[in-house]
C-alpha cells in the first residue's frame, strides 16, 4: 500500500510564475490536508479537502492561493504569481475519515513534501 | 485563536529518559496528537490522545490533562536516531488540526 506521494519533491519557480503542488492520498483516504512549513517552524494549517469539496480553508491565503480534490486525479494546491515569502515547504496528508469513532482515531498520514524555492 | 507552547531544543544523553512538555489554548479539542519529523523529511504519527491519562507505546509514552490544556511526551532508553523535531497537534474540529512550532531534540552520546 503506496504512502502518501507528492511529485515534485523540489520546485524552483521565479518571482510572478505559478507554482503546482500534487498530492496522491493513501488508498482508500478520501481526505486531504495541505499545510506550509517555514524553516524552524511548525506545521501551518492551510486548507482541508474532501473529493470535489473544499471543507475548510481557513488557513489559505485569501489571494494567489487555491486547492481542489477533484473526483478522479491528485489534490492540487496552485500557487499563482509567486513571491519569495511562498518558499517554504508544503506539505500534504490524507486520511480514511476526519474523525474517529469511540476507541478509533485516524491520524493523518504525511507525504514527503515540496520544497517550492522561489528566486 | 489558537496557541500552542512547547520548548524550542532539548537535549539528553543516550540511555536517558526525556520529556518534552505541551501546553495548549484552542478554540476546540478533538484529540491531541504527537509526530515526529526528521529534517528534511515528513512527519510521522506518535501517539493519539483524547481523554485524560497516560497512553504507553514501546518507548514512548504520551499523556494528557484536558483541564490543565496540557500534555508531554516521554522518551525512555534514548537512542542516537530519536535525534529530531517533535512536534505536538491539537485537532481543533473534524478536519482541521493546529500544530507547535516543534522541539527540536539532540541525544548525545
Amino acid at each position: 500500500n503506496a504512502g502518501v506521494m507528492q511529485n515534485p519533491r523540489h520546485l524552483v519557480r521565479r518571482r510572478g510564475q505559478e507554482a503546482r503542488l500534487r498530492c496522491s492520498p493513501m488508498k482508500g483516504h478520501s481526505h486531504v490536508y495541505w499545510y506550509r512549513q517555514l524553516p524552524e517552524e511548525g506545521l501551518k494549517f492551510m486548507v482541508y479537502l474532501q473529493k470535489e469539496n473544499i471543507i475548510d480553508e481557513s488557513g489559505m491565503p485569501k489571494e494567489r492561493f487555491s486547492a481542489e480534490f477533484p473526483k478522479e486525479g491528485p489534490s492540487i494546491l496552485r500557487i499563482q504569481q509567486v513571491v519569495r515569502g511562498d518558499s517554504a515547504a508544503y506539505f500534504c496528508a490524507s486520511s480514511p475519515s476526519p474523525a474517529g469513532r469511540p476507541g478509533r482515531h485516524y491520524e493523518q498520514y504525511f507525504g514527503p513534501g515540496t520544497r517550492l524555492t522561489v528566486t | 485563536g489558537q496557541n500552542i507552547d512547547q520548548p524550542t531544543e532539548m537535549t539528553a544523553t543516550e540511555g536517558a529518559i526525556v520529556q518534552i512538555n505541551c501546553t495548549y489554548q484552542t478554540s476546540g479539542f478533538n484529540g491531541l496528537f504527537w509526530y515526529q519529523q526528521h529534517a528534511g523529511e515528513a512527519p510521522t504519527f506518535l501517539s493519539y490522545n483524547v481523554l485524560d491519562g497516560l497512553e504507553e507505546k514501546g518507548r514512548f509514552s504520551s499523556f494528557l490533562s484536558r483541564s490543565k490544556g496540557y500534555s508531554y511526551l516521554l522518551l525512555k532508553e534514548l537512542q542516537m536516531k530519536d535525534s529530531a523535531s517533535y512536534l505536538c497537534a491539537v485537532r481543533v474540529n473534524a478536519g482541521k488540526s493546529t500544530f507547535g512550532d516543534g522541539t527540536t531534540l539532540t541525544v548525545k552520546p
